[in-house]
């Protein structure tokens, strides 16, 4: 067990709606990292926030934005779903000074 | 921007055998680190290990060791006394001192025949 916990495990849902995952840090982490695993693409970074602010952007879609509140977790809000936003959906997350990312067990989003 | 390659999508070993996972990477950055990530049937990602590239030393955590080669950027795990656990994808990847993200591999997925 990593410390970072998701919400859902998993999520089915329609194409054009919307959808918010959740993540939690390990105690004490500021960053938190968000990551797409897809059978096309693989593992890919799609943005990270440190203590509330954005700090890096990857490949995330316009349709996708996510958000670090006060009390550390994060969100990430996917909208007008597409099937191939279909995907396993990461959390990591990292204290200050350590290059370690730990990661979550994932949101295994099926858009149908 | 980053690269990291690894060219054998299948290995498999048999129980109690040594197995090395091959990895190339391509970065512009003198300093960077290298992981390898392990991620079973649970999907799971767990860290294996991380090297340094400015240390020289190889790491190496328990069965699990590394063969860091700087300067043809290539990074090997070599995996010890193999145990039905070990069974995953393994990922490689490399992260800048500057930029956190982690840059991954197409992963090699490892398959311990008892």
């Amino acid at each position: 067990d990593s410390g970072v916990t998701q919400t859902p495990k998993h999520l089915i849902t329609a194409t054009g709606q919307r959808v918010t995952l959740r993540c939690s840090p390990r105690s004490g982490d500021l960053s938190v990292y968000w990551y797409q695993q897809s059978l096309d693409q693989g593992l890919q970074f799609l943005i990270q926030y440190y203590n509330g602010e954005e700090r890096a952007k990857g490949n995330i879609l316009e349709r996708f934005s996510a958000q670090q509140f006060p009390d550390l977790h994060s969100e990430l809000n996917l909208s007008s779903l597409e099937l191939g936003d279909s995907a396993l959906y990461f959390c990591a997350s990292s204290s200050a000074g350590t290059p370690m990312q730990y990661f979550g067990p994932g949101t295994r989003l099926t858009v149908t | 921007a980053q690269t990291v390659t690894q060219s054998q999508p299948e290995m498999s070993v048999q129980e109690a055998e040594t197995v090395t996972l091959s990895c190339t990477y391509d970065t512009s950055e003198s300093d960077y680190y290298l992981f390898w990530y392990k991620q079973p049937p649970s999907r799971q990602m767990i860290l294996v290990i991380r090297q340094e590239a400015y240390k020289q030393q190889n790491a190496t955590e328990n069965r699990f060791s590394v063969n860091f080669q700087k300067a043809a950027k290539s990074f090997s795990l070599k995996i010890s006394d193999s145990q039905l656990g070990d069974a995953a994808m393994y990922f490689c990847c490399c992260r800048n001192f500057g930029n956190e993200k982690l840059t991954f591999g197409t992963g090699t997925r490892l398959t311990i025949i008892p």
